[in-house]
């Protein structure tokens, strides 16, 4: 079945920079990448998302590339605020079916 | 993106016992998912829940321990039976946005503590 690993497990950046978070994933059947933030106490919430025919997606500050030779992808988050500090867990699905998550990384934005 | 509510909220329960989690949503889906959240942890995928059919549970999940029902499109609930502490976890349910989307919403979580 699939297995989706993500790194890193924390990450500690200063409000403005950048942050990057990426995913392998091992079943090359999987064709639907979800990012998910979640916050303390609060349900994960949907915030991006890439089809395996697309190699890159943007909405605002966030954006995800996908390698699908790789078999890999990322999330991206410029301009870094407060509140951007959670919990944000990676997904791999085949035509967003059962979701296979990865183990999360916890995003501290210092001030 | 579909209106979803749980109840439970949260609740605390004895050990050996059992609690029934009930997942509502706003409109009618094909596909339900129950998914548990241990403390710390990411979501494991518990079994999907089909209306009119036996849900498919996943590796390391039985019915017996989750049963689950869904009587129809738009309900279900899963059943945590004999419980013990290691069953202490968030309960999600979630579902497609749309009919034929890919995108998936969770409803806000039971929260079970088990002593």
């Amino acid at each position: 079945g699939e297995n989706v690993e993500q790194h890193p497990s924390t990450l500690s950046v200063q409000e403005g920079d950048s942050a990057v978070i990426k995913c392998t994933y091992s079943d090359s059947a999987s064709n639907y990448f979800p990012w998910y933030k979640q916050e303390l106490g609060k349900r994960p919430q949907l915030i991006i998302d890439i089809r395996s025919n697309v190699g890159e997606k943007k909405d605002q500050r966030i954006a995800v590339t996908l390698n699908k030779t790789a078999k890999h992808f990322s999330l991206h988050i410029t301009e870094t605020q407060p509140e951007d500090s959670a919990v944000y867990f990676c997904a791999a699905s085949q035509y967003g079916n059962k979701l296979v998550f990865g183990a999360g990384t916890i995003l501290r934005v210092k001030s | 993106s579909a209106v979803i509510s749980q109840k439970p909220s949260r609740d605390i329960c004895q050990r050996g016992t059992s609690l029934t989690i009930q997942c509502q949503v706003d409109s009618q889906v094909t596909m339900m998912f129950w998914y548990r959240q241990q403390p710390g942890q990411s979501l494991t995928l518990i079994a999907t829940a089909n209306q009119g059919s036996e849900a498919t549970y996943e590796s390391g999940f039985v019915i017996d321990k989750f049963p689950i029902s869904r009587p129809n499109l738009t309900f279900s609930t899963l059943t945590v039976s004999n419980m013990s502490p290691e069953d202490s976890s968030i309960y999600l349910c979630s579902v497609h946005g749309t009919s034929g989307s890919y995108e998936q919403y969770f409803g806000p979580g039971t929260r079970l503590t088990v002593t």
